[in-house]
């Protein structure tokens, strides 16, 4: 049962490049959100989505681009890495009904230097 | 304006003992509230949840308790288990709000050791 699975799991990019986080899930969710974790910080929304086809930003959505791929996959772009972005990123789903918890993935560690 | 408050960065607790670890929030506006876990290397995981219609929630060795005039809640464990070492974010959000997460809140953790 793999629940929430993304990619990669370490990334390194310069300043100015691009990069893709993947994020997939099996649990037939109708809602994800990506966030960010710094030290010291909780848990930071930069984008949701409450179902196929919708995304909606969140607290933190400057520097970064979703897709809603299909019901399963939810990508996260940043299109010119800064430094500002050094992070780790979770992906998480949710049934969505009232009160269901977020289910999370493991996480990806990225560096911009 | 840090409106979910986890003030100890940091909890060390002997095996056996009892684990509290509090949580405040400023938003009256917030309903329900959730307990994540977090190992090293992983994403988060749900441990326990309450609404405001109740006061405690209690799931095997884990109780949180509620006190809505304080804006106030704390999760019990209890014994402690050397698993148990991990971070605990508390989170809040208003109730069924659509039942989506984007009005989740996240405290800044607290890192609980339990020492053998």
């Amino acid at each position: 049962n793999a629940g929430v699975t993304q990619t990669p799991k370490f990334q390194v990019l310069k300043t100015g490049q691009s990069m893709t986080l993947q994020c997939a899930q099996d649990m037939n969710h109708n809602s994800m959100y990506w966030y960010r974790q710094d030290p010291g910080m909780g848990l930071r929304l930069i984008y949701y989505s409450a179902s196929e086809g919708t995304t909606d930003k969140g607290e933190v959505p400057n520097g970064y681009n979703v897709s809603r791929l299909n019901k399963r996959e939810f990508s996260l772009r940043l299109e010119s890495a800064a430094p500002s972005q050094t992070s780790v990123y979770f992906c998480a789903s949710s049934g969505g009904t009232g009160g269901s918890p977020l289910h999370f993935g493991n996480g990806t560690r990225l560096t911009v230097t | 304006d840090q409106q979910v408050k986890q003030n100890s960065p940091s909890l060390s607790v002997q095996e056996g003992r009892i684990s509290i670890l509090n949580c405040d929030y400023t938003n009256s506006m917030f309903d329900y509230f959730l307990w994540y876990k977090k190992y090293p290397a992983e994403g988060p995981t749900f441990l326990i949840s309450i609404s405001s219609i109740k006061d405690k929630n209690e799931d095997g060795r884990f109780t949180v308790f509620l006190n809505k005039s304080a804006k106030h809640l704390s999760l019990h464990i209890v014994p402690s288990q050397p698993g148990d070492s991990a971070v605990y974010f508390c989170a809040a959000s208003p109730l069924y709000s659509g039942g989506g997460a984007d009005g989740l809140t996240f405290g800044k953790g607290t890192h609980l050791i339990i020492q053998p």
